[in-house]
């Protein structure tokens, strides 16, 4: 059973706009959450993470909400350009170190010029 | 150069076949994992490795076989596998002592088994 889950495999948005992906985990022990984007033929790439502690972190575009008693968390990017176009990994861990580090299936941002 | 490289970058394998995927990272972290992504799937955690010792073996079955002689290398050998193991195959690195770090993945080898 999935307990990160991407329930949006895709998403377009028109460049300016404001892109918001979302994910859901299941497991109340998480309290570690990452955003990681990948590009065609390349690996996934670090963008954003969170710790339980708070409910949102902000660099630069990228802003990511956390809603523990929802166990809902999403990431804004504001305002998207084209480059943003990639696909988004959620990521969720609950113990020291990455060992136990649960993704989410992906949900692919189209950023339309 | 990057930081975490991986070879070769596309693999055609028969069932029969014995091959070898590579992993080398210039990160100095004490960590590298096998990351199987296959399609509409969550990436899935094959194996870890910490300070060289393998950690976690995630039910991976026996036709994976990894191997990490020393800390800048991590190997995963292949032999006779199967069409359902044609997937992307990432290596990743990380500080396992250091909570909260996140990980760095290489651009993964596209394997495909006929």
């Amino acid at each position: 059973d999935q307990q990160v889950k991407q329930n949006s495999p895709s998403l377009s948005v028109q460049e300016g706009r404001i892109s918001i992906l979302n994910c859901d985990y299941t497991n109340s022990m998480f309290d570690y959450f990452l955003w990681y984007k990948k590009y065609p033929a390349e690996g996934p790439t670090f963008l954003i993470s969170i710790s339980s502690i708070k409910d949102k972190n902000e660099d630069g575009r990228f802003t990511v909400f956390l809603n523990k008693s929802a166990k809902h968390l999403s990431l804004h990017i504001v305002p998207s350009q084209p480059g943003d176009s990639a696909v988004y990994f959620c990521a969720a861990s609950a113990e020291v170190g990455a060992n136990n580090l649960f993704f989410g299936t992906g949900t692919r941002l189209t950023v339309i010029p | 150069e990057t930081g975490v490289t991986q070879t070769p970058r596309h693999l055609v394998m028969g069932m029969t076949n014995k091959k070898s995927l590579k992993c080398e990272q210039h990160l100095g972290h004490n960590a590298m994992y096998w990351y199987k992504q296959s399609a509409k799937k969550p990436l899935e955690l094959m194996f870890v490795y910490n300070f060289k010792e393998q950690t976690e073996n995630n039910s991976v079955p026996s036709r994976f076989s990894p191997e990490c002689p020393n800390s800048s290398h991590l190997f995963l050998h292949l032999h006779t596998l199967q069409p359902e193991d044609s997937a992307l195959y990432l290596c990743a690195t990380g500080q396992s002592s250091s909570y909260n770090s996140p990980l760095h993945f290489g651009n993964g080898t596209r394997l495909t088994v006929t």
